[in-house]
């Protein structure tokens, strides 16, 4: 089985900071990853797929990099609405998420 | 519109049975492949099983044997029916779709439906 490790577990960051997620998978995965965001009590919202596609409707102060199995998200300039938990997800073999990256208001 | 409603989550005994449902809209569910994710209270997202496209399926080890996924086109609703339910299955269940299975990222998600298991 591939395992997602993401880090940090938790980020404190102020409104308009640039903030950056790290994804690491047990072993390469290609570009085979995807992003999503999860406020409480709602579902996941695909943000990135395939390591680095902005996915139709998200923001470009998102952005993902990364192949093998190194992976960042990034977010140029922390909105208020970006306050969140963030899970990577690779489906090279079957599909494993990440612990979750939540991302508070400093 | 895509959009995916679950339903039939509820308070069940271990050991007991549950049928979930996910009535889907704005795509056929014949021609997509169907998954449900998990979530367990205040922890992160667990895959649990797929249907694709051409009805076979796929499950985590977690609940292999137990649960069975299945889909009825003239409804366009897919199921998890899960038998044996044991304490740990307590979570909010969330059925999604496929963008292909070739990318198989999953694009769309419901809403979610939450299972606990407690005598």
């Amino acid at each position: 089985d591939i395992q997602m490790t993401q880090s940090p577990s938790t980020l404190s960051a102020y409104v308009g900071d640039r903030v950056t997620i790290t994804c690491r998978a047990s072993q390469s995965i290609s570009t085979w990853l995807a992003w999503y965001q999860q406020k409480p009590g709602k579902a996941p919202k695909l943000l990135i797929y395939k390591a680095s596609t902005l996915e139709s409707g998200v923001p470009s102060r998102f952005s993902g990099s990364g192949s093998g199995t190194e992976f960042t998200l990034t977010i140029s300039s922390l909105q208020p609405d970006d306050f969140a938990t963030y899970y990577c997800q690779q489906y090279s073999s079957y599909w494993t998420f990440g612990q979750g990256t939540k991302v508070e208001i400093k | 519109e895509v959009h995916l409603v679950e339903s039939g989550g509820g308070l069940i005994q271990p050991g007991g049975s549950l049928r979930l449902s996910c009535a889907a809209s704005g795509f056929t569910v014949s021609t997509n492949s169907m998954t449900w994710v998990r979530q367990a209270p205040g922890k992160g997202l667990e895959w649990v099983s797929l249907i694709y496209s051409g009805a076979s399926a796929n499950y985590a080890d977690s609940v292999r044997g137990r649960f069975t996924i299945s889909r009825d086109n003239s409804r366009n609703t897919v199921y998890l029916q899960m038998n044996s339910l044991r304490t740990e299955d307590t979570a909010v269940y969330y059925c999604a779709k496929l963008y292909s299975d070739y990318d198989s990222y999953f694009d769309y998600w419901g809403q979610g439906t939450l299972v606990t298991v407690s005598s």
